[in-house]
This record gives structure tokens, C-alpha cells and sequence, in this order.
């Protein structure tokens, strides 16, 4: 079946470069977005890609998509506190359902 | 613009107790709709999503049910809590065609004691 795994936590400093990735079985995936929960609040819709682009860029989130070894990833450059949160991956097929990851918690350290 | 709302934000109910968490969305029409649960410190699980009124689709067995009266109006139910019952609840919408994304609502925060 359709499967999206990420790593479950990752730490950074104020300032770095976070890279969160995400992997994903189902090579008939058409959409992958990249979503963001704060404590206590609803999935706030990030960016998303379409599976026929390689990247995209959104001020300072950059999604890459790598097709062939199913791979996506979500870098933010110059975390800052505010973006200390959980961020899910979610892939779309060609049906009505959508398949999460588990979700990666972000932590950014001063 | 499009909106979603998701009542009430916190609910403490015991166990053996009814439950119903509604949700309703704005400015759109025949949305696909969802509910999710999501447990403590834990990803997303889908429980129901609905394509149309009337029309609803169950992905796990559980006590729990769900209803969809009217096009944009979507309820989350059961007869009888149980403890396991607790977690986060999720709305969501999506206009269904295309690449369209999900739309989450605030969420519901269910303890059953």
C-alpha cells in the first residue's frame, strides 16, 4: 500500500538551514504538499509540487523533488523560533485520499 | 474566500457518552470532506471522507460514524465514548479536482475520562 515516512525529529540552530525529508512509496503520486502544525492548531498548508517538477521556491522554503528515488525535501533557510513546529509530508494519487508521514518536529534552538 | 469551521475547540466527555463534532465549510461548493484523528504526539489517521451528501466512506473500523446532511456540513458521532476515543480531531476539505490540497479546520481536543 501507499506509504510516506519521515525522520521524527530534528533540531537547529536560530539562523541554519533546515533540510526535513520524506520518502514515499507510491510512484502514481501526482501531488506532494508539505504541511505545518503548530501546538494545539490545525495542518496549515505550506507549498505544494506537482510530481512533473524537480523544485520549487517560496521566499524562504525550498521543496525539492527527486522522482526517480521518490524522495522530497523541505528546506528552510534562516529558521527562526517561530517556526519550531511539526511538519507533515502528504502525497495525492490520482483518487480522493490523501497519505500523510508521521510528521518531523522541528526544533530550533537560540 | 473559501472557509472552515470545526466546533467546539475542547471537549471533555465521559466515557459511555454520546459525542457529535461538527464542521462546516464557506465559500465553496460540493467540497470533498474528511475527518482525522489525530493521537498524542502521532501522525494523521483517517477516519471518514465524503465525496458528496449522503455519500461517506469509512477507513477504519471503529465506534465512531459519520453523516453528511447537508453539501457542506459534516459530522463526526458516536453512541458511546470509549477511553480510546480521545485525541485531536481534524476537519478538512478539499475542492477534490485536480492537485487541489487539503484545508484543515482548528481542530477538536476530545478527552474522554
Amino acid at each position: 500500500g501507499e506509504d510516506v515516512e519521515q525522520s521524527l525529529f530534528l533540531s537547529v540552530r536560530e539562523g541554519d538551514s533546515s533540510v526535513i525529508n520524506c520518502t514515499y512509496t507510491d510512484s502514481s503520486s501526482t501531488y506532494l504538499y508539505w504541511y505545518k502544525q503548530e501546538p494545539g492548531a490545525g495542518l496549515q498548508l505550506l507549498t505544494y509540487i506537482f510530481s512533473n517538477m524537480d523544485m520549487k521556491q517560496d521566499q524562504r522554503l525550498t521543496v525539492l523533488l527527486n522522482k526517480k528515488d521518490k524522495h522530497l525535501s523541505l528546506r528552510i533557510a534562516d529558521t527562526q523560533t517561530g517556526d519550531s513546529a511539526i511538519y507533515f509530508c502528504a502525497e495525492r494519487n490520482y483518487g480522493q485520499n490523501f497519505v500523510f508521514g508521521p510528521g518531523t518536529r522541528l526544533s530550533v534552538l537560540p | 474566500s473559501q472557509t472552515i469551521h470545526q466546533w467546539p475547540a475542547t471537549l471533555v466527555q465521559p466515557v459511555g457518552s454520546p459525542l457529535s463534532l461538527e464542521c462546516t465549510v464557506e465559500g465553496t461548493s460540493n467540497p470533498n470532506l474528511y475527518w482525522y484523528r489525530q493521537a498524542a504526539g502521532r501522525g494523521l489517521q483517517l477516519l471518514f471522507y465524503s465525496v458528496g451528501i449522503g455519500q461517506i466512506s469509512s477507513e477504519v473500523p471503529q465506534n465512531l460514524s459519520a453523516s453528511r446532511p447537508q453539501d457542506r456540513q459534516f459530522i463526526l458521532s458516536s453512541k458511546k465514548l470509549l477511553l480510546s476515543d480521545s485525541g485531536f480531531y481534524l476537519c478538512a476539505w478539499s475542492p477534490g479536482q485536480g492537485g487541489s490540497p487539503l484545508h484543515f479546520g482548528n481542530g477538536t481536543r476530545l478527552t474522554v475520562t
